[in-house]
């Protein structure tokens, strides 16, 4: 089945530096890929659309200068969480959609900025 | 934008018995899936059931578009089934989830 490859799993970093998550779709091509975050004991929420070849779309009170978002090819996209800070700390997971089949996730990426 | 609602928000179960989780939402959408989101955090994709029943295994989901919500029966639960049951609905070219319904399943 598709499968969506995330890296790295987890990542600590000091405040102030910068982090980069990717988010590859091994066996099928993805226009559009989505990426999440999500707080301890919440819901998943929706940060931005990544769309191959084009700018992201970012969701209402996502900081776009602070998160980075590069779709550069079809089976890849890249988030970078700039000058990190302890409030970014959560979970990021990225998606990829494919049609018909709905949408296929990554295992997600555990950041903690200390 | 569109809301979803799950209930309930937590269950405990023993071992071997049935559930039924409900996701309710405002709008028409597109398409809906039920995940489970194991301890680590690994969202795994159950079903994508934007109308009809599909059954796999103990699991199964009906969702009745025209009424705006969709159901997910487990059966014979196991331990392993625990963890945070999510539905997501798409509409207008995004994924919306739900606030999860938290299954403990004890032994």
């Amino acid at each position: 089945g598709a499968v969506v490859s995330q890296h790295p799993s987890w990542v600590i970093c000091k405040s102030g530096t910068s982090v980069k998550i990717e988010c590859r779709s091994l066996d099928f091509q993805a226009t559009t890929m989505f990426w999440y975050r999500q707080f301890p004991k919440q819901s998943l929420m929706l940060m931005a659309t990544s769309n191959e070849g084009s700018k992201a779309t970012y969701e209402q009170g996502v900081e776009k200068d602070k998160f980075l978002i590069n779709h550069a090819s079809l089976t890849l996209s890249t988030l970078t969480v700039t000058s990190a800070h302890p409030e970014d700390s959560s979970f990021y997971i990225c998606s990829a959609a494919r049609g018909n089949y709905g949408y296929t996730f990554g295992s997600g990426t555990r950041l903690t900025v200390v | 934008g569109i809301q979803v609602e799950q209930s309930p928000p937590d269950l405990i179960l023993q071992e071997g018995a049935n559930s039924t989780l409900r996701c309710n939402f405002s709008d028409s959408v597109n398409n809906l899936q039920w995940f489970h989101q194991n301890p680590w955090g690994q969202l795994i994709n159950l079903f994508y059931i934007p109308s009809g029943t599909k059954q796999n295994g103990r699991l199964s989901a009906t969702t009745v578009a025209t009424e705006r919500y969709s159901l997910l029966y487990i059966s014979s639960s196991q331990t392993t089934d625990s963890g945070v049951y999510f539905c997501a609905v798409e509409s207008a070219g995004k994924s919306t989830f739900g606030d999860g319904t938290t299954l403990t399943v004890k032994p």
